[in-house]
């Protein structure tokens, strides 16, 4: 497809699981974020991929997120021991160089998650 | 830390009746400020950036502008479909929590 992809579309998982997103950006874009939106909050800054590597990190709350994105395409947020909390719509986005100059990010329709 | 405010946190019109909304930054140096716009049960799509204060961009019935400290989100005679949620964003796409915008027929 032309669009960000993200799977699953819906997690519903219990507390303490392991959990994995699954991000497939456009075809092209070296820059890819991750972001968790809570209902009527705005998407909250997670983790900047350029190409391969992780350019800021920051965002990521502790030691129980992670995400790759080995070959500078595909992206995985991984998340230990899953905690209520932890419960979001997480939001995949892409862009190109040129794009990232404009802040023109193109997002998918993410995947919500539900820990029990 | 780059900081954004956005108010209010929702607006309901009329359709027709023009209004704006605002996003206050703070930051160290501004790169760029961006609105979104974010229908329910979607990811946001991009609208505007501004780089510099006194700049402007417009869309249709949206208008966005830019001074030292804030941003407007004017929009002008607005219609039932112009209902959902905007965002704006500094530098490093650091997002505010958005103003709820709602239009009645």
């Amino acid at each position: 497809g032309a669009g960000v992809s993200q799977t699953p579309s819906n997690k519903v998982t219990e507390k303490g699981k392991y959990v994995e997103l699954r991000c497939d950006p456009i075809s092209g874009h070296t820059a890819l974020y991750w972001y968790r939106q809570s209902l009527g909050q705005g998407p909250e800054f997670l983790i900047y991929f350029q190409g391969t590597g992780a350019a800021d990190d920051s965002g990521l709350p502790n030691d129980r997120f992670f995400a790759v994105r080995p070959e500078g395409s595909v992206s995985t947020l991984k998340i230990q021991r899953t905690e209520r909390g932890d419960s979001a719509v997480y939001l995949c986005a892409s862009s190109s160089g040129t794009g990232l100059n404009t802040g023109e990010l193109f997002f998918g329709e993410g995947s919500r998650l539900t820990v029990l | 830390e780059d900081q954004v405010t956005q108010s209010p946190e929702a607006l309901r019109l009329q359709e027709g009746e023009s209004s704006s909304l605002n996003c206050s930054y703070t930051v160290s140096g501004l790169r760029g400020l961006f609105w979104y716009r974010q229908d329910p049960g979607k990811g946001p799509e991009f609208l505007f950036t501004l780089y510099s204060a006194g700049e402007e961009k417009e869309k249709e019935r949206l208008k966005a502008t830019l001074t030292k400290k804030e941003s407007f989100l004017h929009i002008t005679a607005p219609k039932p479909e112009d209902s959902a949620t905007y965002l704006c964003a500094v530098n490093d796409m650091r997002f505010g929590a958005g103003t709820r915008l709602t239009v009645k027929p």
